[in-house]
């Protein structure tokens, strides 16, 4: 089945810092990514859709400057999470699902990144 | 505003019983379907996708879709502590580029020895 690579798997960090996470489609191209966030025994919440070579759509409610979300390549889409405080910590799960066009193809996530702010 | 229920459960099956696992939605021109799988501490994991009306089994799942009533429900049979887990089902949105998925809350799953 399709793969998709996130890293890093975890991330602690002091509060204001930057934090990159990277979003991989290893076996396919993916010219639309998806980022969640999920929070202790909640769902997943989309947060952005990262569309490849435009800017990404953000869901209601999320500060797209405080996510910045860059999808350069049809295999890598970016979430840097700048100026990290802690009340953004929480687990971040990108997904990716299939090439352009309408298609009923499911979406297939990473792994997730933990991401702790002090 | 697009919906998804499931009841967030737990459920608590024995094991070697069939765990019945629902969803309902609210946006009736949604075709695709799935149920994903997440264990604590861990991403989803697609369990199995449904784009028609009736039952598609895959081994011990089996998915069932009935669009009039806006229904869609996972079976899992001869059921094993292994598939203790939350059971997200996720409806799609279909967006110029791919699929936009709605999530229900999820439900908890625990086979009980």
């Amino acid at each position: 089945g399709a793969v998709v690579s996130q890293h890093p798997s975890r991330v602690i960090c002091k509060s204001g810092t930057s934090v990159k996470i990277e979003c991989r489609s290893l076996d396919f191209q993916a010219t639309t990514m998806f980022w969640y966030r999920q929070f202790p025994k909640k769902s997943l919440m989309l947060m952005a859709t990262s569309n490849e070579g435009s800017k990404a759509t953000y869901e209601q409610g999320v500060e797209k400057d405080k996510f910045l979300i860059n999808h350069a390549s049809l295999t890598l889409s970016t979430l840097t999470v700048t100026s990290a405080h802690p009340e953004d910590s929480s687990f971040y799960i990108c997904s990716a699902g299939g090439t352009g066009g309408i298609s009923n193809q499911p979406q297939h996530f990473g792994d997730g990144t933990r991401l702790s702010i002090l | 505003q697009k919906e998804v229920e499931q009841n967030s459960g737990p459920l608590s099956v024995p094991e070697g019983a069939i765990a019945s696992l629902n969803c309902t939605y609210s946006d009736r021109v949604s075709q695709s379907f799935f149920w994903y799988r997440q264990y604590s501490g861990k991403s989803p994991e697609l369990i199995m996708s449904i784009y028609s009306n009736g039952d598609k089994e895959d081994g011990r799942f089996t998915a069932q879709l009935n669009k009039a009533s806006q229904y869609v429900s996972l079976l899992i049979r001869d059921s094993q502590p292994s598939d203790s887990a939350t059971y997200l089902c996720a409806v799609n949105e279909l967006t110029g580029g791919g699929n936009k998925l709605t999530f229900g809350t999820g439900t908890q799953l625990k086979v009980e020895l």
